[in-house]
């Protein structure tokens, strides 16, 4: 069975710092990997996914994400922190031997960037 | 387009009493998804479709209900409500396919008490 962790129930940032939001998954097979975000009192919205290519994958908001195979990780990152980034950050997976297009979410990370 | 919504945005229901959410999708897309949001919990699948006329179950299906009679529309029902029923629940939709991702509705809150 497909998983991710989030290991970090907040993380705390000052305002301009670089920011990193991490996610470790387990899955059988070879893995679609996204980040999505979601503001207070509104549905997630899509940040970013790795599918297939470059390591490195560039998202939305300036965010962007390193995919590691070795350490079945999917760490979420932004060079520059800015207060409007606060907000709930979800890792979700795809196992590709999962047959259709679910996904399976972490538990979600709260990140708060102090100005 | 309006992308996916959801009706009603609030509810609150006495235990044993039943409803049903709406959710409507004006993307064309194929397949759809309910969730739930409970803190410390993520979200986790209750149902999904994969085209009009086919749901399956996801994660945590007990107790609901749901049915895609038009490809645009995916209403997840509540039989007999429960206190543990008490959630945020999410609809999202999204293209056929692998490696698609989802959009999500604003969500309802709905209180069982």
């Amino acid at each position: 069975a497909q998983s991710v962790a989030q290991p970090e129930d907040q993380v705390n940032v000052a305002e301009g710092n670089p920011l990193t939001v991490k996610c470790t998954y387990s899955v059988s097979g070879n893995p679609y990997l996204f980040w999505y975000v979601q503001y207070p009192n509104r549905g997630l919205q899509f940040l970013l996914k790795y599918i297939t290519g470059d390591n490195l994958v560039k998202g939305s908001y300036g965010f962007e994400a390193e995919f590691n195979k070795s350490q079945t990780s999917f760490h979420l990152k932004k060079p520059s922190a800015l207060v409007s980034d606060s907000a709930l950050y979800f890792c979700a997976v795809r196992d590709l031997n999962s047959g259709y297009s679910t996904l399976t979410f972490g538990k979600g990370t709260m990140l708060l960037v102090s100005p | 387009n309006a992308g996916v919504t959801q009706t009603p945005k609030f509810r609150v229901l006495k235990t044993g009493q039943s409803m049903t959410l709406l959710c409507a999708q004006d993307m064309n897309h194929e397949y759809m998804y309910w969730y739930r949001q409970d803190p410390g919990m993520g979200l986790r699948l209750i149902h999904y479709s994969v085209g009009e006329g086919t749901t399956a179950k996801g994660e945590v299906p007990d107790g609901y209900n749901v049915s895609r009679l038009k490809k645009q529309n995916f209403l997840l029902g509540l039989e007999s409500a429960a206190p543990s029923q008490t959630s945020v629940y999410f609809c999202a939709s999204s293209r056929a396919g692998e490696f698609h991702e989802q959009y999500f509705g604003p969500g309802t809150r709905l209180t069982v008490t």
